[in-house]
């Protein structure tokens, strides 16, 4: 298997653009995960899909971000305008969670945002 | 307020000592999850102790629980320079599951050689 497969791996961008993280879970997995990791606060979950239904998004910061995940392979998350200060490593992360049991999380190797 | 936190944050080391690294809690978990991350990649999981486990070994791997004083410790004995990476705990809170799961802000080790 190929793992969680993020793209682009780096974008660099100016504020105010548009910016689309791409994630492909691993095949047979049915929750994903996109996290935001700065050092400043670390890692923080942005949003949870269970079998391609959005879970709790308590974690997105504002409406600029909003995310998809149309079927079971594919997961977007949109930066809409972007802003210096979402500058940080996205992480998108694929489990399978079956019977209330927590799975282990598989991550990708991640999208790093630059917003100048 | 967070829920997992490292402890030292960072830990430099020579090659073939071992090296404990420390994580603390704050509320009742489910269980709790060790990952490790190198420099520019993504986390990589490395073990699961469950509440009513004291004890975990994977490897080279020993991870301890201690539920009644809300901490956990991993230990790597006789590290490599590959093991230089930075280790995370995560806890899954008593109510909630994966999408609870709470990261600390990591020990960064780095293994001499």
């Amino acid at each position: 298997d190929a793992g969680v497969i993020q793209s682009p791996r780096h974008e660099v961008t100016e504020m105010g653009q548009e910016v689309t993280l791409r994630c492909k879970p691993i095949s047979g997995h049915n929750s994903l995960f996109w996290y935001r990791q700065t050092m400043m606060r670390g890692l923080e979950l942005l949003i949870y899909f269970n079998n391609n239904v959005p879970i709790d998004d308590s974690g997105m910061p504002e409406d600029r971000f909003s995310a998809k995940m149309p079927n079971a392979s594919f997961s977007t998350l949109k930066i809409q305008p972007s802003e210096p200060r979402d500058s940080a490593v996205y992480f998108c992360a694929s489990s399978l969670i079956a019977g209330g049991d927590t799975g282990e999380l598989f991550f990708g190797e991640g999208s790093r945002l630059t917003v100048l | 307020s967070q829920q997992g936190e490292e402890d030292p944050q960072a830990l430099s080391i020579q090659e073939g000592e071992n090296a404990t690294m420390n994580c603390s809690y704050k509320t009742s978990i489910n269980n709790l999850q060790w990952y490790r991350q190198n420099s520019g990649r993504g986390l990589v999981h490395l073990i699961l102790i469950r509440s009513n486990e004291r004890e975990k070994h994977s490897g080279r791997l020993r991870v301890t629980l201690d539920t009644s004083k809300k901490s956990s410790s991993l230990l790597i004995t006789a590290s490599r320079a590959a093991d230089t990476a930075s280790y995370f705990c995560a806890t899954e809170p008593l109510q909630g599951g994966s999408e609870k799961l709470v990261f600390g802000k990591g020990t960064k080790l780095t293994v001499n050689p």
